[in-house]
C-alpha cells in the first residue's frame, strides 16, 4: 500500500512556457501532500505544503506566483511551473501524508519528475 | 544548528558487514522517526519508521531510537552492494499531520564488494 505517483516522469519544455506535474495518492487518500525540490548531489528541499481544499504554504524564498499548486481532491495534487527557465531545470519530488495509526504519519514519495527547460 | 544532523559520508562498508548509519535531532519534543533510502536520480523510499524508544527490526534493517541522547540509528546487516545509497534520516516533531517532516542531508553509503 502507500503508493504515490507522479506525471510526467520527465519533461523539457522551452523558456516561458509553463509544465503541469501532477501527483496522486493511488491506494489511500491524502488530505496533505508536500512539494520538494532536488538538485543534484544536493537535499531535498521542502518548497510547500498541499492541503486538501485550502491553499498551500509556502516555505520562505518560494514563489508562490510562480510555483503554482492546487489540491483539488485528496487524491490529486498539481505542481505547475510558471513561466519556467533554465534555471528552474530540477528533480521535483511529491510526497502524500498516510496516518499510520493513532498520531502516527508516514510520508511516502512519489517517484518524481525530472523537468528540463532550454 | 541543524535539527536533523547526519555525517554526509561516504560510509564505505565491506560486503556482509554492518553498516551503522546514525543521526542526531534538536527538537527533544520529537515523536516519530523514519528512515529513507534514496538510489542516485531516484526519490526517496520509506524504509523503516519508530515511534518508541529501543530497537524495532525488519528483516537486515533495525532502527534504534534513544529519545534521552536525541538521536536515532539504522544498521543493516549482511550489507549487499545493493544497498549502497544515500539514507535521510527524518524527524516529525510534532502530533499533528500538519507536522512537516524534516529531513537531514543525508549519509552516504557504498558497500564495497
Amino acid at each position: 500500500g502507500a503508493v504515490v505517483s507522479q506525471h510526467p516522469s520527465r519533461v523539457i519544455c522551452k523558456s516561458g512556457t509553463s509544465v503541469k506535474i501532477e501527483c496522486r495518492s493511488l491506494d489511500f487518500q491524502a488530505t496533505t501532500m508536500f512539494w520538494y525540490r532536488q538538485f543534484p548531489k544536493k537535499s531535498l528541499m521542502l518548497m510547500a505544503t498541499s492541503n486538501e481544499g485550502s491553499k498551500a504554504t509556502y516555505e520562505q524564498g518560494v514563489e508562490k506566483d510562480k510555483f503554482l499548486i492546487n489540491h483539488a481532491s485528496l487524491t490529486l495534487s498539481t505542481l505547475t511551473v510558471t513561466s519556467a527557465h533554465p534555471e528552474d531545470s530540477s528533480f521535483y519530488i511529491c510526497s502524500a501524508l498516510t496516518s499510520g495509526g493513532y498520531r502516527s504519519y508516514e510520508q511516502y514519495f512519489g517517484p518524481g519528475t525530472r523537468l528540463t527547460v532550454t | 544548528q541543524k535539527e536533523v544532523e547526519q555525517n554526509s559520508g561516504p560510509l564505505s562498508v565491506p560486503e556482509g558487514a554492518i553498516a551503522s548509519l546514525n543521526c542526531t535531532y534538536s527538537d527533544r519534543g520529537s515523536q516519530s522517526f523514519f528512515w529513507y533510502r534514496q538510489y542516485s536520480g531516484k526519490s526517496p523510499e520509506l524504509i523503516m519508521f519508530i515511534y518508541s524508544n529501543g530497537d524495532k527490526e525488519d528483516g537486515r534493517f533495525t532502527a534504534q531510537l534513544n529519545k534521552a541522547s536525541q538521536y536515532v540509528s539504522l544498521l543493516i546487516r549482511d550489507s549487499q552492494p545493493s544497498d549502497s545509497a544515500t539514507y535521510l534520516c527524518a524527524v516529525n516533531p510534532g502530533y499533528s499531520s500538519a507536522s512537516k517532516i524534516i529531513f537531514g542531508s543525508g549519509t552516504r553509503l557504498s558497500i564495497r564488494p
